[in-house]
């Protein structure tokens, strides 16, 4: 059974950069097709996705956080990463690690998520 | 970005009551519509991808249909343990959205 578990500090400072690992148990980050996802969820708000990372380590980004999101990925450990830089209290959400399965005619869902991560952006 | 649009945002309805949730994408995605579920404080679990494929484990009564635009989720015997919230998602285009859910109340 894949599991998957996210960790990191629950309290960043403004300005600052929040940093997120998911550690993968019960399978491997260099197994496939997968792709490793972040998706964030403001309180009593809906899902956004944040990226996602291959084993390559190839990557693609959403482009309302582009410009501010590094997700990467360490077979090694079998854990991906989340840098989110320059955080405001938009920022604060619970955040989830999640593998996408890659199916069949270019179909993508994700199966395993991990429990979740809240993170609070104040100072 | 693909907007999708869900109805009703909530709904009240009663053990074994036939539940169908609507969702509109804003561009054609033809199948590529994956609904999940989402109970209070934990992580969304996939239900049906890619139109009308069943998760596996996820029970028969789900059933999910719909092209291009329009798709609708329904359960078809309302079960205790499927008071949640539901949403659907589209994986056509980057980025990948969400619709905003659906909260099935019980009535």
């Amino acid at each position: 059974q894949v599991q998957l578990q996210e960790s990191g500090p629950g309290l960043v400072k403004p300005s600052q950069t929040l940093s997120l690992t998911c550690t993968v148990s019960g399978g491997s980050v260099n197994s496939g097709p997968y792709y490793w996802s972040w998706i964030r969820q403001p309180a009593g708000k809906e899902l956004q996705w944040i990226g996602r990372v291959y084993t390559s380590g190839t990557t693609r980004y959403n482009p309302s956080l582009e410009s501010r999101v590094t997700i990467s990925i360490d077979p090694s450990r079998n854990q991906f990463s989340l840098r989110l830089s320059a955080v405001t209290a938009a920022d604060t959400a619970v955040y989830f690690c999640a593998r996408m399965v890659i199916g069949g005619g270019g179909s993508f869902h994700w199966d395993y998520w991990g429990q979740g991560s809240l993170v609070t952006v104040s100072s | 970005d693909i907007q999708m649009t869900q109805s009703p945002s909530s709904l009240s309805a009663s053990v074994g009551d036939r539940v169908t949730i609507t969702c509109r994408a804003s561009h054609n995605i033809t199948k590529y519509l994956n609904w999940y579920q989402q109970k209070p404080g934990r992580a969304p679990k996939a239900l049906i991808y890619t139109t009308s494929n069943l998760q596996s484990g996820v029970p028969s009564r789900f059933k999910g249909i719909g092209s291009g635009t329009d798709f609708t989720l329904t359960i078809s015997s309302l079960q205790p343990e499927d008071f949640a919230t539901y949403y659907c998602q589209q994986s056509d285009r980057i980025p990948l959205t969400f619709g905003g859910g659906t909260r099935v109340d019980i009535k």
